[in-house]
């Protein structure tokens, strides 16, 4: 599975959106990027994934390059109860695999007031 | 509808001691997952299996065991308790069909001493 980079640590006011970045640059065809949060040591909550078309649900909006080398995870109005780490994660696609996911250190978000 | 449950919620363990941190899920997932996390890093994967009956080892397998003789458990067993164990420790599951996001319990932190 590809491996993805991102930034340590970003903060956000309250409000305004908050854009996260994450970096897949070796990235398959047949991966998926996904984006996990989690929450003061609960367990990881999923908040939407993608392949390469732009996704939106009720959470956040995932946008993906179109060389799917990277892509953003946007919270379109931060609160504070949306600080959290947040992991970037790419795994394979379809039904015969492990379905692993593997977590690297993640983006620590700080919400402010 | 419970999703994914750990039991117990918290254990501490004498070195040497022996336990086994209980996982079930009501949603018919065949892939299970364990990860354990220790304070201030991101998860990393000990053991999956894709149903029961199937197991392997993930990032960091030492020390531990599974089994999976039904779709809903997923055991995860400690022998001789280190205290390099001492961490919290997640299970996951999810349908392992197409892009399904993953269910995760709420965690068994674990302490040994």
């Amino acid at each position: 599975d590809a491996k993805t980079t991102q930034p340590t640590s970003m903060d956000c006011a309250e409000g305004r959106a908050a854009n996260l970045p994450c970096n897949h640059s070796t990235i398959s065809g047949n991966e998926y990027v996904y984006w996990y949060r989690q929450i003061h040591s609960q367990g990881p909550q999923y908040i939407i994934h993608g392949l390469k078309n732009n996704e939106t649900n009720e959470m956040a909006s995932l946008i993906i390059t179109e060389d799917r080398k990277s892509s953003t995870l946007i919270l379109p109005h931060a609160t504070l109860r949306d600080t959290a780490v947040y992991y970037c994660i790419v795994r394979v696609r379809g039904s015969g695999n492990t379905g692993k996911l593997i977590f690297g250190q993640g983006t620590t978000l700080q919400v402010k007031p | 509808n419970a999703g994914v449950t750990q039991t117990p919620k918290f254990r501490i363990l004498k070195i040497g001691q022996s336990m086994t941190l209980q996982c079930a899920q009501d949603m018919n997932h065949n892939y299970m997952y364990w990860y354990r996390q220790d304070p201030g890093m991101g998860l990393k994967l000990i053991y999956y299996s894709v149903g029961a009956g199937i197991t392997d080892k993930g990032e960091v397998p030492n020390g531990y065991n599974v089994s999976r003789s039904t779709t809903e458990d997923f055991p995860l067993r400690l022998e001789l308790a280190a205290p390099s164990q001492t961490s919290v420790y997640f299970c996951a599951s999810t349908t392992g069909q197409g892009s399904g996001g993953y269910t995760f319990g709420s965690g068994t932190r674990l302490t040994v001493v």
